[in-house]
């Protein structure tokens, strides 16, 4: 079945340093998106990216799709405390139904002034 | 619009008692899932419905689990006999395009 695998597992960066995680699916995306859970809080949707190669910004954070539509990326300029929880990308199920997701493993970012 | 809503928020039970979690989602949503999530095997699929049909199950544990969507506007996951592994978060999401927004879930601990 489709696997979605995420590294880091875990990363702890100063304030003001920079965090990216990588995202790598074994099949194909139709798109990915990106979630945020806070600790103790729930996923909250992102970005979702359609296209191969896509770019996309939200202030300090930079999401990439790659050419192949297998991986993905997200990057994080100068870290701030507000950025501490759980990164997850998502893809589609490849069965067809757009409505399920396949979770990423997660990467847990901590900040710390 | 108020989001996708769950209760209880927090439930704690002996072993063996019969545990129902709910679930509101989105209105005009039209699939719902429901996730279970522990350290040990992060945010699991547990089973989605599409129009209020139960589209695929095959990740509720064992036969213990079981849930419904009886109308667009509400669904049920319920776990009996209760077991201390089943303790964990278990998180409802409702999607509409794709995109799902998640319930604040609901942390149940079974002792």
């Amino acid at each position: 079945g489709q696997q979605v695998m995420q590294i880091p597992q875990y990363q702890h960066v100063q304030e003001g340093e920079d965090f990216t995680t990588y995202c790598n699916s074994s099949t194909t995306l139709s798109n990915i998106q990106w979630y945020k859970q806070r600790p103790g809080g729930h996923p909250v949707f992102l970005i979702q990216l359609v296209k191969s190669g896509e770019v996309k910004k939200q202030k300090r954070l930079t999401f990439q799709f790659g050419e192949a539509k297998k991986n993905s990326s997200l990057h994080i300029t100068a870290t701030q405390t507000t950025d501490v929880g759980t990164y997850f990308c998502a893809g589609p199920w490849d069965t067809g139904t757009a409505s399920k997701l396949t979770f990423g493993t997660g990467t847990r970012l901590q900040v710390t002034l | 619009d108020a989001g996708v809503i769950q209760s209880p928020r927090h439930e704690v039970t002996e072993m063996g008692q019969e545990v129902t979690l709910r679930c509101k989602p989105i209105s005009g949503h039209n699939s719902l899932f429901w996730y279970r999530q522990t350290m040990m095997r992060g945010l699991e699929l547990l089973i989605y419905f599409n129009n209020n049909v139960p589209i695929d199950d095959s990740g509720m544990p064992e036969d213990r689990f079981s849930a419904k969507m009886p109308n667009a506007s509400f669904s049920t996951l319920k776990i009996q006999p209760s077991e201390p592994r089943d303790s964990a978060v278990y998180f409802c999401a409702s999607s509409l395009a794709g995109v799902q927004y998640f319930g604040p879930g609901t942390r149940l601990t079974v002792t």
